[in-house]
């Protein structure tokens, strides 16, 4: 049972332009929201996270929107850059007994063409 | 401040062998958490230490374990390796009951042959 799913395993954007990178989880429980990058060789990245309680986090160019009603997120990077190439992980986390342990999505691998 | 430090960086076991992974904390985290990550797919939750205890579990088992030690440092003991344990071994540090995001070491990678 995948409790968090990223649809799209790759997407293709023009720099410069907006790249959207879609999340879906299952788990009403989850009230915490995390966005990871990574690049080859390297571990995962912290990027941007959201609560439950808010519906948009914005961070510079980077921008993650809640949807609770529909079991959705989304990380929108605007102006994409070529260095923003990556894999990009979204995990979410409830409190329980396993501390703060994040389920994972299966990643969205991102490529930003000059 | 010091990240999340694994090693080693590569390791190539054979089936039936056992392995031990290492993993140093970020300066000021308390808790180790340790995923495994097969090929095309995102982090799988192995188990989380705190206070040199087991602190949750995912859905692995009793063959891989683990120890926190006093530094807060951590090692990931799987016994018995199997060909479907090939996969990048990531320690992820945090601060327990906090909001702050977990803190990624660059992974062991294991091949199983």
């Amino acid at each position: 049972d995948q409790q968090v799913k990223q649809n799209s395993p790759s997407l293709s954007v023009q720099e410069g332009r907006i790249s959207i990178l879609n999340c879906d989880y299952t788990n009403s429980m989850f009230d915490y929201f995390l966005w990871y990058k990574k690049y080859p060789a390297e571990g995962p990245t912290f990027l941007i996270s959201i609560s439950s309680i808010k519906d948009k986090n914005e961070d510079g160019r980077f921008t993650v929107f809640l949807n609770k009603s529909a079991k959705h997120l989304s990380l929108h990077i605007v102006p994409s850059q070529p260095g923003d190439s990556a894999v990009y992980f979204c995990a979410a986390r409830h409190d329980n007994n396993a501390g703060n342990m994040l389920t994972f999505g299966g990643g969205t691998r991102l490529m930003v063409k000059p | 401040e010091t990240g999340v430090t694994q090693s080693p960086t590569h390791l190539i076991k054979t089936r039936g062998q056992q392995v031990t992974l290492r993993c140093s904390s970020q300066s000021g985290h308390n808790t180790v958490s340790w995923y495994q990550q097969a090929l095309g797919q995102g982090p799988q939750f192995i188990f989380q230490y705190y206070r040199e205890e087991e602190n949750g579990r995912g859905n692995f088992p009793p063959r891989f374990s683990g120890l926190q030690f006093p530094n807060y440092s951590s090692e990931l003991n799987v016994n018995a390796l199997e060909l479907d344990d090939s996969a990048l071994y990531l320690c992820a540090s945090s601060l327990i009951n906090s909001n702050q995001p977990q803190h990624f070491g660059d992974g062991t990678r294991l091949s199983i042959l």
